[in-house]
């Protein structure tokens, strides 16, 4: 099974600033990877599908990049409404499986 | 405006049956492939089980291979997830989400608010 692994898994940040997260898979996995914002109690919400693409309706100031294996989330200027935990996954082949999450914090 | 619903959780004992159902709308529902992923209490997103829009592909987690199995009926606009053989593992919120394609191998869009199972005695 193909594994994520995200970095940091945990950050604080201050309101403005850029802040980047990283997902790693341990083979190659094309532009198969999506990233997710949950806030306590709500379901996960889709930020960015095929690495690159926002989601309609997520904000502007999230970004995704990378292809193959590396991966990156990014937040342009960060917002008290972006506290929460993020997640890649991967959907190819086989298990989609997830990685352990980032907690942002302000 | 697409509405994704689950249902069926519950408390169960080890050992244990349950079948969770998702009713979604707003959408073609034979077009796109469904999932169910869950969430263990204080713990990340586990990917459970995927089937594609013609139902012909079923893809499941090794935790769960062999006990539970995922369905849909095209003509209801519902998939099941039939549980069986329950642990105190799979005590989680479980959500369902549609699929951008009628594949399986394609990234979710829309998810619903979950359905908590309690697998105890």
């Amino acid at each position: 099974d193909i594994q994520m692994t995200q970095s940091p898994s945990s950050l604080s940040a201050f309101v403005g600033d850029r802040v980047t997260i990283t997902c790693r898979a341990s083979q190659g996995i094309l532009n198969h990877l999506a990233w997710y914002q949950q806030r306590p109690g709500k379901p996960p919400k889709v930020l960015i599908y095929g690495a690159s693409h926002l989601q309609s309706g997520a904000p502007s100031r999230f970004s995704g990049g990378g292809y193959g294996a590396d991966f990156t989330l990014t937040i342009s200027s960060l917002q008290p409404e972006d506290v929460a935990t993020y997640y890649c996954q991967q959907y190819g082949s086989g298990p989609k499986t997830f990685g352990q999450g980032t907690k942002v914090q302000i | 405006e697409v509405q994704v619903l689950e249902s069926g959780g519950g408390l169960v004992q080890p050992g244990g049956s349950l079948r969770l159902s998702c009713e979604a709308s707003g959408f073609t529902f034979s077009n796109y492939g469904m999932t169910w992923v869950r969430q263990a209490p204080g713990k990340g997103l586990e990917w459970v089980s995927s089937i594609s829009g013609s139902g012909d592909i079923t893809e499941y987690a090794d935790s769960v291979k062999g006990r539970f199995t995922l369905s849909r009926d095209n003509s209801k606009n519902t998939v099941d997830l039939q549980m069986n053989s329950l642990r105190a593992e799979d005590t989680a919120v479980y959500y369902c989400a549609t699929i951008r394609a009628v594949v399986v191998t394609d990234a979710t869009n829309y998810w619903g608010q979950g359905t908590l199972v309690t697998v105890s005695s």
